[in-house]
């Protein structure tokens, strides 16, 4: 099994709808991120919390919020989704001895598609 | 924000040449790492640098810290079929509580 699970891998939504999309980790990692990748522009962060008490504001939060609802779970949600938020999200960890070696663990990401 | 440039966007390469692929900053890094990410996949950390100068190897993957600390290179030698995938690179301005910052990926194909 996977150590930081995503679900749902793949999402069709439309524009207007509320979408969820969770990150659950057995790791037993402080930290959690949230990041989108696009073709063309890499990856790029969109919430990470340090830990349960702890959210921050990536360099694209607008549109998005999260929520750390335990050390385990971070879950990204999209208030009301619009089709740029077309993309692949990754969920991703560390803790603060492997964060200094900036290694991360990234789960198998999930597919959004909003028409 | 900070962004950080790869080079080249995408390789098409032959069974068993090498390859050479660099990402560079407008800004300085204190750390720089690689990540390769499988199709179908999440990234995961393949080296990482934490000084510059440094030259580090894994397998047949070598990266280096650019003296400037504003660049790194990734160069696989020898490429074989599991190589194929994205190649991003990463910097980390301070240890222990700053988030990274990625680059735009460099796409590697291998043709049979």
């Amino acid at each position: 099994d996977a150590d930081v699970t995503q679900t749902p891998r793949n999402r069709i939504t439309k524009t207007g709808k509320r979408i969820m999309l969770e990150c659950s980790q057995t790791k037993g990692h402080d930290r959690m991120y949230w990041y989108r990748q696009d073709p063309g522009l890499g990856l790029r962060l969109i919430y990470y919390s340090f830990d349960v008490k702890d959210i921050n504001k990536g360099e694209i939060s607008d549109g998005y919020s999260v929520s750390r609802q335990a050390q385990a779970k971070f879950s990204l949600s999209l208030e009301s989704a619009i089709p740029n938020q077309t993309a692949l999200y990754f969920c991703a960890t560390s803790d603060y001895g492997q964060y200094r070696t900036g290694e991360l663990f990234f789960g198998e990401g999930s597919r959004l598609t909003v028409l | 924000g900070q962004q950080l440039n790869q080079s080249p966007q995408s390789m098409f390469i032959q069974e068993g040449e090498d390859v050479s692929m660099n990402c560079t900053s407008s800004s300085i890094f204190n750390t720089w790492l690689w990540y390769k990410q499988d199709p179908g996949e999440g990234p995961v950390l393949l080296i990482a640098l934490y000084k510059a100068g440094e030259l580090t190897s894994n397998g047949r993957l070598t990266a280096q810290f650019g003296i400037t600390r504003k660049d790194s290179f990734l160069n696989i030698s020898a490429s074989i079929p599991s190589d194929v995938g994205i190649y991003f690179c990463a910097g980390q301005l301070d240890f222990g509580n700053e988030k990274l910052t990625f680059g735009t990926g460099t796409r590697l194909t291998i043709i049979p």
